[in-house]
């Protein structure tokens, strides 16, 4: 079954520290992964997509096809960081259909 | 110009109500969605129209009914509320290569 399992529910850290949100996925296909956030009351919005290997806001992201992951890291963290962070697998074909993950909501403190 | 436009943004109403929220993309995308997200901030797909056609219909209560009358737009009507209905529901958008655009969201409370 195809599945998105992000372990922490909330992860704070200082700013200026490294962050890392966790994302594993359960899927027998090729994965399309992505990761999406979410700040205060607002849209969602697309923020990486392991197809693009880009970075941005600081952000990369990559693709352990061996431990199914797809960790979302940034090596200093900033209060503007701070959001619910959700990690999305693709699945289903030209309909392009997602499962997202639970959620983690990241809290960078001064 | 607003990409995945929702209406209303905030919906508060009575038990037993019947509501509707309307979405429209001006993006050209074929596909459009529903999803519900709930107290806990848990994202879970409802519906899924591909150029008006229904894909995915998760498992909702059948007082959940989509309608899309062009590939522009998809609403969603809700007929006996309940208070476990309360959340935010999104409906987003995409073309082929999963980049979903999603619309602010409709927060939705039943009294």
């Amino acid at each position: 079954a195809q599945r998105v399992t992000q372990p922490e529910k909330l992860l704070s850290v200082f700013k200026g520290a490294p962050v890392e949100l966790k994302c594993n996925y359960s899927y027998s296909g090729s994965p399309e992964l992505f990761w999406y956030v979410q700040y205060s009351r607002q849209r969602l919005q697309l923020l990486l997509r392991h197809i693009s290997r880009e970075s941005i806001k600081g952000f990369t992201a990559d693709l352990n096809k061996g431990e199914t992951s797809f960790h979302l890291k940034k090596p200093f963290a900033q209060e503007e960081d701070s959001a619910m962070y959700y990690c999305a697998l693709g699945h289903g074909g030209s309909q392009g259909n997602l499962i997202f993950g639970k959620g983690t909501k990241l809290s960078v403190k001064p | 110009d607003t990409a995945v436009s929702q209406t209303p943004k905030y919906l508060v109403t009575q038990m037993g109500n019947d509501k509707s929220i309307k979405c429209e993309q001006n993006l050209g995308h074929d596909t459009m969605y529903w999803y519900k997200q709930d107290s806990k901030k848990f994202l879970k797909i409802m519906f899924s129209y591909n150029n008006k056609e229904l894909i995915i219909n998760e498992t909702v209560p059948n007082r959940f009914s989509p309608k899309s009358p062009d590939k522009a737009h998809l609403n969603l009507h809700i007929n006996s509320l309940e208070l476990g209905d309360s959340a935010v529901y999104f409906c987003a958008s995409s073309q082929d290569s999963y980049g979903y655009t999603f619309g602010s969201g409709t927060r939705l409370t039943v009294v």
